[in-house]
């Protein structure tokens, strides 16, 4: 299947700051990208769809200022979390559509512990 | 009512064991179904990917999709101690590519 990296696996990061996640088709170009964020125990959410070249759209109840999505070229999306604050701590994960293959394939995820 | 009901488990079998995993769904919208394996800390792998209704087979595993019962079912035969994982259901509708996961769950197959 298609490649889909996700970078950094794992960061920590002081409450107030921001941190930025990127996520990147290796071997594809992605028009859409999605993120997901999974609390432990928990199934993953859809939080916002981010389509190259244009805004994000976000699902109900996630705040787009706080959750900043760039989706500048058809290999890379990032999600930035603006001041973040401990109960932002999660698993983030993205998944890119291959067009190729009519599938998404997913990163293997970003764990973000806000201290 | 959630989208997506799957039982969390956690589910313990035996080597060699049959297992069955199962999710119920509300919106007759959906067409496509996937069933996703995570390992601890990563993220999801695709394992099986069904098109509306019927069976579809590879290897070991067998997915079933009844959307009369709104129900889907992912059988592993022979399962292995590898096989233990989280195991997620996950549907879009026709068109996109928007997934609703069910919660997972967690299968553990013991030697």
């Amino acid at each position: 299947g298609a490649v889909v990296s996700q970078h950094p696996s794992r960061v920590i990061c002081k409450s107030g700051t921001s941190v930025k996640i990127e996520c990147r088709s290796l071997d594809f170009q992605a028009t859409t990208m999605f993120w997901y964020r999974q609390f432990p125990k928990q199934s993953l959410m859809l939080m916002a769809t981010s389509n190259e070249g244009s805004k994000a759209t976000y699902e109900q109840g996630v705040e787009k200022d706080k959750f900043l999505i760039n989706h500048a070229s058809l290999t890379l999306s990032t999600l930035t979390v603006t001041s973040a604050h401990p109960e932002d701590s999660s698993f983030y994960i993205c998944s890119a559509r291959d067009p190729r293959q009519d599938e998404a394939f997913f990163g293997q995820g970003t764990r973000l512990t806000v201290v | 009512q959630k989208e997506v009901e799957q039982d969390p488990g956690p589910l313990s079998v035996p080597e060699g064991a049959i297992v069955s995993l199962n999710c119920t769904y509300s919106n007759s919208a959906f067409q496509y179904f996937m069933w996703y394996r995570q390992y601890s800390r990563k993220g999801p792998e695709l394992l099986m990917y069904t098109y509306s209704s019927g069976n579809k087979e590879d290897g070991r595993f067998t997915a079933q999709v009844d959307k009369s019962s709104k129900y889907i079912s992912l059988f592993i035969r022979d399962s292995q101690p590898s096989d233990s994982a989280t195991y997620l259901c996950a549907m879009s509708e026709g068109g996109t590519y928007k997934y609703i996961f069910g919660t997972g769950t967690r299968l553990k197959v013991l030697a």
